[in-house]
């Protein structure tokens, strides 16, 4: 069965560095998502990507935050200047079309900021 | 704003019961919504999707039923199993855009 592809597993970086998320989404689907967990809290919404272009993004998704699709397969999160809070478990999805299909979520990236 | 709610926060039954888990939504609107399930430290595994136009979706000891007019989902999961143990959570659109909004989760143990 395709699946969503993520690395790292877990990264850990000191406070103030730049890390970045890879994604590999199922090859058919054409809109692309970054979601968060923070330990002990909802799965929230950052991002949504289609043709090339942010298509809605959510208020924590600020200028700290980049994503990029470099090539025909990979999606990336950039997260800037590392702050503790930023220290969740983050999530890359994909679907196939607009909204009546179902999401696919990748294993998620946990990410530690010291 | 779409607001998704999940309760209980926790669910401990003995393996063999058949149990459901209940979620609520604000916007009734809503053209879909999908069940999830996420074991401890890992990612969301989907479940269900049912569609605004259907009133059930099943897949095998799996039944999620969607209400607008009440606006209310249920996952029943039938003669549940050890393995069943995890958090199940359910996300619904937010008012007609591609994100999902999601519940809290209920974390669910099955006791052998």
């Amino acid at each position: 069965e395709p699946e969503v592809t993520q690395t790292p597993s877990h990264q850990v970086t000191q406070m103030g560095q730049e890390v970045i998320l890879r994604c590999v989404p199922i090859s058919n689907h054409l809109y692309f998502y970054w979601y968060r967990q923070i330990l002990g809290q909802k799965v929230e919404f950052l991002v949504s990507f289609y043709n090339n272009e942010i298509s809605e993004k959510s208020e924590i998704f600020d200028d700290q935050f980049s994503v990029e699709r470099p090539d025909g397969s990979n999606f990336t999160l950039k997260i800037r200047s590392t702050k503790l809070e930023d220290s969740a478990m983050y999530f890359c999805a994909s679907r196939a079309d607009s909204g009546a299909n179902v999401l696919t979520f990748g294993a998620g990236s946990r990410l530690t900021v010291l | 704003k779409q607001e998704v709610t999940q309760i209980p926060a926790a669910l401990s039954v003995p393996e063999g019961e058949n149990l459901v888990l209940n979620c609520s939504f604000t916007d009734s609107a809503i053209y879909n919504l999908q069940w999830f399930r996420q074991d401890p430290g890992k990612g969301l595994t989907s479940l269900l999707l049912i569609q605004s136009s259907q009133r059930e979706q099943t897949s095998g000891r799996l039944n999620a039923s969607l209400d607008k007019s009440s606006g209310r989902s249920t996952l029943y999961i039938a003669a549940s199993q050890p393995g069943d143990s995890a958090t199940y959570l359910c996300a619904g659109p937010d008012q007609g855009a591609q994100k999902l909004v999601f519940g809290q989760g209920t974390r669910l143990t099955i006791n052998p």
